[in-house]
């Protein structure tokens, strides 16, 4: 069993949607939640962490956990064509494990 | 401010050849990471180093050696390269700390191809 799970996509929205990503997590224990966007042919790069149950919003992203069904999601505001990339989550800390990523296409 | 170098970016390797993937931070950072990234699969944790002297395996470990040289140098190590080990690899620097909690930053990454 994979330890992080994301639907591969694509996901495909137009510009000025929301865009909602999800990933689900085996080990109950884990306690530290990352967000990373990939461009294409390009390093991850973080955009948001969280640790606590809730949402937790920076600009037009939004972060949510829920512990209880080992579920955490990334919304995406007023999506734009520059927001076209792979989005990455990541649990863990010393040994963070990513899952495979999601798709993410914008269309203008 | 360089953040976290690679190199070599790109190498192709004959089979059987070895090679060290080289990876510097300037951030002083205590922690440090080997991920590989294959299509579909994500990124795969190879070994880390949580602080200085000291270095884990992670979940595809077999195959590679790395090296703790100091602070801020982290090397990969193939001793006899394999077609499967053909993948982008990203080293990693993060500072960790109970709270508040940090990611990792990547370097822009190795390109190697076995053949």
């Amino acid at each position: 069993q994979k330890e992080v799970e994301q639907n591969s996509g694509p996901l495909s929205v137009p510009e000025g949607a929301i865009a909602s990503l999800n990933c689900t997590y085996s080990d109950r224990g884990s306690q530290s939640f990352f967000w990373y966007r990939q461009y294409s042919g390009k390093s991850p790069e973080l955009i948001m962490f969280i640790y606590s149950n809730g949402d937790k919003e920076d600009g037009r992203f939004t972060a949510q956990l829920n512990k209880a069904s080992q579920y955490v999601s990334l919304l995406i505001r007023d999506s734009q064509p520059s927001d076209s990339a792979t989005y990455l989550c990541a649990v863990g800390r010393d040994d963070m494990r990513f899952g495979a990523g999601t798709r993410l296409t914008v269309k203008p | 401010n360089a953040g976290v170098t690679q190199t070599p970016k790109f190498q192709v390797l004959k089979t059987g050849q070895s090679m060290t993937l080289q990876c510097a931070q300037d951030m002083n950072h205590n922690s440090m990471y080997w991920y590989r990234q294959d299509p579909g699969m994500g990124l795969r944790l190879i070994y880390y180093s949580a602080s200085e002297g000291t270095t884990d395996k992670g979940e595809v470990p077999n195959g590679y050696n790395v090296s703790r040289l100091n602070k801020r140098e982290f090397s990969l190590r193939l001793e006899s390269a394999a077609p499967s080990q053909t993948s982008v690899y990203f080293c990693a620097s993060s500072q960790q700390g109970v709270l508040p909690l940090y990611g990792y930053t990547f370097g822009s990454g190795t390109r190697l191809t076995v053949v």
